[in-house]
């Protein structure tokens, strides 16, 4: 069965340093993976995908996300954390068995905290 | 450009009553549609999805239902709520039909059963 993992359920980084939310995946073929972002109250935030291609994808806000298949992970990265990033980061994969249904499987979330 | 509203945007009801959420979404046609719900800040987990007019898939089984009357539109409804029911409601659009699969949410609707 598909599965995501984030497995910290909170990052604390001082604002100006490089930041890193960790993800790994599990699909039995090849991944669709994508990135979200929530703050308070409000809907998620597309923030990046990968499909295929280059392992470091960038996306909104500064953010990127290096692919790696090996060690199926999609850590989500910033080289220089704001304030404003702190927030609950959600990974997610697509069920590649989905076809034209597009359901993802979400993992449980990182909070994000950043600190002046 | 695509849109996604919801409403209303927070809501108060008494245990036992009848519920119904709305979503809507402009500047697409023949979306995929979902109903998320969120507890508690944290995970989701996927009530319904649709991938047409009146084609509804549930996920889990409970006193919630989905209707898609229109291509652009996805009702989320309960005939009497239980305090369970309480949470943060998404909607959201896309999956299969974009090219990559991403979904786009809307803002969302936050209930609270008393």
């Amino acid at each position: 069965a598909q599965s995501v993992a984030q497995p910290e359920d909170q990052v604390n980084v001082a604002e100006g340093n490089p930041l890193t939310v960790k993800c790994t995946y599990s699909v039995s073929g090849n991944p669709y993976l994508f990135w979200y972002v929530q703050y308070p109250n409000r809907g998620l935030q597309f923030l990046l995908k990968y499909i295929t291609g280059d392992n470091l994808v960038k996306g909104s806000y500064g953010f990127e996300a290096e692919f790696n298949k090996s060690q199926t992970s999609f850590h989500l990265k910033k080289p220089s954390a704001l304030v404003s990033d702190s927030a609950l980061y959600f990974c997610a994969v697509r069920d590649v068995g989905s076809s034209n249904t597009g359901k993802l499987i979400f993992g449980q979330g990182t909070t994000l905290q950043v600190k002046p | 450009s695509q849109t996604i509203h919801q409403w209303p945007a927070t809501l108060v009801q008494p245990v036992g009553s009848p519920l119904s959420l709305e979503c809507t979404v402009e500047g697409t046609s023949n979306p995929n549609l979902y109903w998320y719900r969120q507890a508690a800040g944290r995970g989701l987990q996927l009530l319904f999805y649709s991938v047409g007019i009146g084609q509804i898939s549930s996920e889990v089984p409970q006193n919630l239902s989905a209707s898609r009357p229109q291509d652009r539109q996805f009702i989320l409804s309960s005939k009497k709520l239980l305090l369970s029911d309480s949470g943060f409601y998404l909607c959201a659009f896309g999956g299969g039909k974009t090219i990559a699969g991403e979904q786009y949410f809307g803002p969302g609707t936050r209930l609270t059963v008393t």
